[in-house]
């Protein structure tokens, strides 16, 4: 997965309470994108940020749902008030910047695991 | 927008032969093609990739070829073992930042 390491990896909430999920890209790549996958299913794109800069979140659900990739420190993608429908797999994946060889090449972490009970 | 339809959904074969999986895209614009592979519990992981100046890739026992007057592109492995039993995903980008995804092929090889 060429570094990209996201935190933690499994992550239990009970309903109502917020979710804070780590991406820390690869070393140098400025492109952060977050994806969910329900089981059995697909990769559905959610945001894409580069430093400091939401660049399109039209994936991620308008309400409960925000994310951030500051300055300094990792990505969080940061669901509030969580449902049982929020349960899934939301991987982070990272490309290099722009002008640089391969930034359209995204590569990604292991996932983070929500539950919510 | 790019959309990207993948078949088979669900590819069973023996060890030993071959496994294709296929997919379409919609965007002529589109000019970059990777393929991941996701095993149980992990991250997709880019396994090769293609781009719209030539037809074939090939990287030992993978190999993908792209089709861009009918738009499509294709994932072969061959001799496939059973490390090779994964969900495997094709991708189009047209350059920039937004790399539109297959749904998936689960694949099985059986021993």
């Amino acid at each position: 997965n060429a570094g990209v390491m996201q935190n933690p990896r499994h992550l239990v909430r009970r309903r109502g309470q917020e979710a804070r999920l780590r991406c820390s890209p690869v070393k140098g790549h400025s492109h952060v994108y977050w994806y969910r996958q329900l089981p059995e299913e697909g990769l559905k794109f959610m945001v894409y940020l580069q430093k400091e800069n939401i660049i399109d979140e039209s994936g991620m659900p308008k309400e409960r749902f925000s994310a951030e990739f500051p300055k300094e420190g990792p990505s969080i993608l940061r669901i509030q008030q969580v449902v049982r429908g929020d349960s899934a797999a939301y991987f982070c994946a990272s490309s290099p910047p722009q002008g640089a060889p391969g930034t359209d090449t995204q590569y990604f972490g292991p996932g983070t695991r929500l539950t919510v009970l | 927008g790019e959309n990207v339809e993948q078949h088979p959904s669900t590819l069973s074969v023996q060890e030993g032969d071959s496994a294709v999986i296929k997919c379409t895209y919609s965007d002529s614009a589109s000019n970059y093609f990777p393929w991941y592979k996701q095993e149980l519990g992990k991250g997709p992981q880019l396994i090769i990739d293609i781009r719209s100046n030539v037809g074939e890739k090939k990287d030992q026992r993978i190999a993908v070829t792209l089709n861009k007057t009918a738009k499509h592109f294709s994932l072969h492995i061959t001799e496939t073992q059973p490390e090779d039993s994964a969900v495997y995903f094709c991708a189009a980008n047209t350059g920039g930042f937004k790399t539109i995804f297959g749904a998936g092929t689960r694949l099985f090889v059986k021993a």
